[in-house]
Parts: C-alpha cells; sequence; structure tokens
C-alpha cells in the first residue's frame, strides 16, 4: 500500500474521444509523474509536476496534457485518442525539491487501465 | 540518448538457486532504481542507488551500482517462489527517466 490512488481502474475509449485519469498523491507528496506501460514493456516518463507546474516532460505529443492541483491531486488527460495508447498508465508521487529526479523514492500508484478501440 | 538495457528478459530458475540480472545504461547517471511489478500490479520500489559502488541488501535481494561501467546488479540469492515477478531497474538524468525492458522472473520448486 503506497498511499497513492488512482482512478478510474479500467476504462474502455472509443478512437479520437478524450480522456481524463485521477491520481492522489501519497500525503505530504509535492511531486506527481505519469507513466504509460504498454504490455509487456518497461514505463515510459510522460511528465512530472511539482507544485502544480509542469517541470519535465518525456517525449509525448502535446495532446498529453496534465493537471496538478494545490492538494497535489493530479489529472492526467489525453485527447484524440489513438489505438496505440493503449495501456497501463501509472501515476507516481514522492517529496521533491523541484528538481525533475532527484534520487528520492517514487511511489506508485495501481494504476489505471486504459483501452482504445 | 539516455538507454537502458536490461538481461536476461526472461529467467527461470530453481528456488534454491542464486542468480544476477544485469541493467547496463548508455549515458552518465549516478542514481539508479529497482522496482518489482506483480502480473496485473503496479511497481514497487525496491532499491535506490545514488552513487558510485552503492550496494543495498534487503532479504534475498542484493542491488549494486558501478557508475563507471554504467553498470547495475540485481543478486538474487537462495531464490524462493515468492520473488517471481517482474524486476525493472531505471535510470534518470535530470530531465528525464528510462526503465528497463524488465526481467520476467519466474522461481519453480
Amino acid at each position: 500500500e503506497t498511499g497513492v490512488t488512482q482512478s478510474p481502474t479500467h476504462l474502455i475509449k472509443t478512437r479520437g474521444q478524450q480522456v481524463t485519469l485521477r491520481c492522489s498523491s501519497q500525503s505530504g507528496h509535492n511531486t506527481v509523474s505519469w507513466y504509460q506501460q504498454a504490455l509487456g514493456q518497461g514505463p515510459q516518463f510522460i511528465f512530472q509536476y511539482y507544485r502544480e507546474e509542469e517541470n519535465g516532460r518525456g517525449n509525448f505529443p502535446p495532446r498529453f496534457s496534465g493537471l496538478q492541483f494545490p492538494n497535489y491531486s493530479s489529472e492526467l488527460n489525453v485527447n484524440a485518442l489513438e489505438l496505440d495508447d493503449s495501456a497501463l498508465y501509472l501515476c507516481a508521487s514522492s517529496l521533491g525539491a523541484g528538481v525533475l529526479f532527484s534520487g528520492n523514492t517514487i511511489y506508485f500508484g495501481e494504476g489505471s487501465w486504459l483501452t482504445v478501440v | 540518448e539516455l538507454k537502458v538495457e536490461q538481461n536476461p528478459l526472461f529467467l527461470s530458475m530453481q528456488e534454491g538457486k542464486n542468480y544476477t540480472i544485469y541493467c547496463n545504461y548508455s549515458t552518465t547517471s549516478d542514481r539508479l532504481y529497482w522496482y518489482r511489478q506483480d502480473p496485473g500490479k503496479s511497481l514497487e520500489s525496491l532499491f535506490v542507488l545514488l552513487s558510485n559502488g552503492a550496494v543495498k541488501q534487503e532479504g534475498r535481494l542484493m542491488a549494486s551500482l558501478d557508475t563507471k561501467a554504467r553498470l547495475s546488479t540485481l543478486h538474487i540469492t537462495a531464490a524462493v517462489h515468492d520473488l517471481s515477478a517482474t524486476y525493472f531497474c531505471a535510470v534518470d538524468r535530470l530531465d528525464d527517466m528510462r526503465f528497463g525492458a524488465g526481467t520476467r522472473l519466474t522461481v519453480k520448486p
């Protein structure tokens, strides 16, 4: 139990639709990062938020966007869904100091399984 | 570009045996992470290695880091069935974090 909760756990969307995934960070953690994990592969870094501002981004197009709220909960939004967006989306929280990755332990949520048909 | 390679990708071993998983990465980094993932589950942090020569142990698992060789190892001692899972290493370089493809470990009685 990491204290990071994600919703929904599973969802199915149609190509071209939009989706919002939600994450509640572990208490006291000010940094949240999101990852995409395709079946049978390692996670890929999407972006990270520190104190409500995006402070780093992986190799994902702009249709992947996010928000972090004052209570440090977070959303991942994906527009114009494509079939290849089908994956497990993982949220992770940590206690950071503004540097993108600082060597602190990162705690992952259980993930949201997205299927695009 | 930061690349992370793990080997082997699949590992089947008998209970009681020892084995090592290797993680090589392509560019300078002083931070390496090991995670465990059970089927259909999220990632569990095992170790964070922050400097050259770092060694950490937890139960039957021991991880080490050689930043000069850009190599980390995860050593399994006297494997038990409960260690069956997929193990990922990951490396960060300030602005990016890259994961290896994972090593799927099966421990057989």
